[in-house]
């Protein structure tokens, strides 16, 4: 019963590959995020969905897309990949409190 | 300069001491305060969160938020070697439908046994 899980947890991929990253929750939460964290821990926000629609999209190559096919998913998915794009994704979800649960990571790595 | 301003470490402290965590931050706008604790190849996990100048007690943790100074700590008493992690403060500035949480860099703590 796992609250916020994603698949894959691991992804390894060549340069100039679109790949997909899905997220979802069960905690019944209308707010869903997908974070990025490099490789000196250092987590940013890129894009946040309430009930299915974007309300925060950083400043992010538009070869990232999210798609909220409803309130319980988030999905990313990364057109022509680049070596930069290697970092861990995070999910996360919450409700209008705004503490947020975070997933356990999908770590990416474009070779 | 970033928003959210972190103490880096790494801290390295034997079992049982007092730790303190500080992050300072530049935009008086935020209202929410958080601190997670991030294991190695895991996803943050919550553990504090206030929204009011003061302290906050939970068991060995303590959130401390200073907002005249723009500065928060969080506090660990009798240190475990199992609170060894990554501790990221946290913020968010609430308006309208958009919770936008900006993080602190993490500070990466060892307990020694």
């Amino acid at each position: 019963d796992t609250a916020v899980s994603q698949t894959p947890k691991y992804l390894v991929t060549q340069m100039g590959n679109d790949k997909s990253i899905k997220c979802e929750q069960n905690l019944g939460h209308d707010t869903m995020y997908w974070y990025k964290q490099d490789s000196k821990k250092f987590l940013k926000i890129m894009f946040s969905y309430n009930n299915k629609e974007l309300i925060i999209n950083e400043t992010v190559p538009n070869r990232f897309s999210p798609k909220s096919p409803d309130k319980a998913h988030l999905n990313l998915h990364i057109n022509s990949l680049e070596l930069g794009d290697s970092a861990v994704y995070f999910c996360a979800s919450s409700r209008a409190l705004d503490t947020q649960y975070f997933g356990p990571g999908t770590r990416l790595t474009v070779l | 300069q970033k928003e959210v301003e972190q103490d880096p470490g790494p801290l390295s402290v034997p079992e049982g001491a007092i730790v303190s965590l500080n992050c300072t931050y530049s935009n008086s706008a935020f209202q929410y305060f958080m601190w997670y604790r991030q294991y190695s190849r895991k996803g943050p996990e919550l553990l504090m969160y206030t929204y009011s100048s003061g302290n906050k007690e939970d068991g060995r943790f303590t959130a401390q938020v200073d907002k005249s100074s723009k500065y928060i700590s969080l506090f660990i008493r009798d240190s475990q070697p199992s609170d060894s992690a990554t501790y990221l403060c946290a913020m968010i500035i609430s308006s309208g439908s958009a919770r936008q949480l900006t993080f602190g860099s993490g500070t990466q703590l060892t307990v020694l046994p």
